[in-house]
């Protein structure tokens, strides 16, 4: 079956720093990938659409400038989070676009930032 | 804005009862998704149902569409410990999923 990976599993990092995640599908192809995040006991909310080769489609209340993601291949997409503040500790989930509108999801990434 | 509600947001339950999670949508949409997530875990695919009247099994769980009323249905039947978990809908439209707030679900013995 299709599977994504993400990389790193978890950070820790201080404030003020830039992290960098990781999203691969690694046995597909994936000209679209999705970025989740997900606070504590909450659902998973939509950040953004990426598309292979394209810029990514940033929702609604979600800093494009904060957040910058990058689709440069057909089998990454890499999340970077900027000058990181605490507020930004949550999960992070990317998922992969496949045939009929499935969607395969990654493990996740848990930031903390202290 | 679709906008996807679950009911209930908390159950407790005990082994062996049956028990049923709603999934209400706001707009039309013909792909309904049911994902378990376990604590500190990513989301498990359970069910996809592509069309009205659809309705897929899986040991004890069982899930139901229809798009008419816009809702879905997951049942469980004679619940286990292990089925303790959150469970998500999903709205698909267009290349988008738009999820449920999620159904924390704890069996008691």
């Amino acid at each position: 079956g299709a599977v994504v990976s993400q990389h790193p599993s978890w950070v820790i990092c201080k404030s003020g720093t830039s992290v960098k995640i990781e999203c691969r599908s690694l046995d597909f192809q994936a000209t679209t990938m999705f970025w989740y995040r997900q606070f504590p006991k909450q659902s998973l909310m939509l950040m953004a659409t990426s598309n292979e080769g394209s810029k990514a489609t940033y929702e609604q209340g979600v800093e494009k400038d904060k957040f910058l993601i990058n689709h440069a291949s057909l089998t990454l997409s890499t999340l970077t989070v900027t000058s990181a503040h605490p507020e930004d500790s949550s999960f992070y989930i990317c998922s992969a676009r496949g045939l009929a509108y499935e969607q395969y999801f990654g493990p996740g990434t848990r930031l903390t930032v202290t | 804005e679709l906008k996807v509600e679950q009911n209930p947001l908390f159950l407790s339950m005990q082994e062996g009862k049956n028990y049923t999670i709603y999934c209400n949508y706001s707009t039309t949409s013909d792909r309904l998704y049911w994902y378990r997530q376990d604590p500190g875990k990513s989301l498990e695919s359970l069910f996809v149902l592509l069309s009205n009247g659809a309705v897929k099994q899986e040991g004890r769980l069982m899930a139901s569409l229809d798009t008419k009323a816009r809702l879905s249905t997951l049942h469980i039947t004679a619940a286990v410990h292990d089925l303790s978990a959150t469970y998500f809908c999903a709205v698909g439209q267009g290349n988008q999923f738009y999820f449920g707030t999620g159904t924390s679900l704890t069996v008691i013995p």
